[in-house]
Order: structure tokens, then sequence, then C-alpha cells
């Protein structure tokens, strides 16, 4: 079972540079999410989607795009790279909620990401 | 509202009990228990709905006070794999209602050593 899979797990750019971290899961999950981990800290979300067609911002949106063209895929774009940005950046999913069950998020392995 | 979580850190020997809590200022519906080791991703351990059950899983169990808005996560006998990061996210509704989007703690640092 692939589950939620990330690609590519390092990666160094040059500020300015612009790249975009995949996501992909094999679970039929309608819901997606992008976090980011800073050192030491918990994790914030980006955005996130509820549907093929779907994106919505979280809490730091700024300088990153999403797209939802399928179930599967949530790709993360990042236009012009900046210090800031380093960071490690993790995909979630979840299934549509079951009453009384909660919602339990999958996530990825990670890419971590150093923007010099 | 990110929720707060305490200890930042607690460092065990194998054997002994710990309590990590989480508290939010605002009404919660669900919070979720996740472990993280150094470099890979969260697991999840367990979620706790309000108005239901405290919650198990072999010796790590949790708890959830709506009055306090508060979850608390018991490591009983702990082990050496215990070691980790432990977060808690929190949503203030019903799935459908809030797209199931979590907000977490900064995190609690569990060591647990021989």
């Amino acid at each position: 079972n692939a589950g939620v899979t990330q690609t590519p797990k390092f990666r160094i750019l040059k500020i300015g540079q612009s790249m975009t971290l995949q996501c992909t899961q094999d679970m039929n999950h309608n819901y997606m999410y992008w976090y980011r981990q800073d050192p030491g800290m918990g994790l914030k979300l980006i955005y996130y989607s509820v549907g093929a067609g779907i994106t919505d911002k979280g809490e730091v949106p700024n300088g990153y795009n999403v797209s939802r063209s399928t179930t599967e895929d949530f790709p993360l774009r990042l236009e012009l790279a900046a210090p800031s940005q380093t960071s490690v950046y993790f995909c979630a999913s979840r299934p549509q909620s079951i009453q009384g069950r909660g919602n339990i998020q999958y996530f990825g392995a990670g890419t971590r990401l150093s923007v010099l | 509202q990110q929720p707060v979580q305490s200890p930042q850190a607690v460092i065990l020997r194998e054997g002994e009990d710990a309590v990590i809590n989480c508290s939010s200022s605002k009404a919660l519906y669900s919070v979720h228990w996740y472990r993280q080791k150094h470099g890979e991703a969260p697991v999840f351990l367990m979620i706790l709905l309000k108005g239901g059950e405290q919650k198990g899983h072999e010796k790590i169990s949790a708890s959830f006070n709506e009055k306090k808005q508060q979850s608390s996560l018991y490591l009983t006998a702990s082990q050496l794999s215990y070691s980790g990061t432990y977060f808690c996210g929190t949503s203030m509704r019903a799935g459908g209602t809030s797209y199931g989007k979590l907000t977490f703690g900064q995190g609690t640092i569990l060591t647990v050593h021989p």
C-alpha cells in the first residue's frame, strides 16, 4: 500500500528559482492538505483541497500555489523561492468524514527544501 | 488559534510514566494525537471527539476534558520506542464544516533513556 507519496525527498533551490513539490495518494481520499514544518515547530497549513478542482488557502499561503486536477494528485508550486521557504513540507490526505469517527489525516514522508 | 502543549520537553527512563497536555482557548470538537520520529512523517496515534470516551492503545491513552478544552496524553511504562515529538491537532467543528482542517500545537519532545 503506497498511501501518500511525496517527491522529491530533498531539494536545494537558489533564491528566485521555482519548483513543484509533488504529492499523490492512492486511497481515493477527497481531502488533501499541504503543511510546512519549520525546525522545532508544529505544522502550519499552507493550502487544502476538498476535491478535484476545489482548493483554498490555509494559514500561510503566501508564496505558494496549488492545483487539484485529479483526486490523486495535489502539487504545490513555489514560484520565486525565498530563504523563508526553507522548511520541511508534508502532504496529507483524509477520507470523507464518517459520523462519529472524526477525520484522521495520513501523511507523506515529507520533502526537505533548502533555499540558498 | 494554535493549541498550547505542555510541557515542551520530557526526559524519562524506561518504565516511567508521562503526561502531555494540549489546551485550547476555543471550544473543541476533536483532538488528534500524532507522534513524529526525527526525520519522519507524523504518525496518527488516536482521536478524541467531543462527547466521546477516553481512548487507549496499549500503554498509551488519552482523555478529553470538554469543560477545560484540554486533552491529555498518558504514556505508561515508557519504552525506548516512545521517543519522539508528540503533536496535538485540534478541530473546532465537525469534519464536514471544517473540511477536516487541523491546527497543530508546537509539539512536546519526549526522550526515553535506557
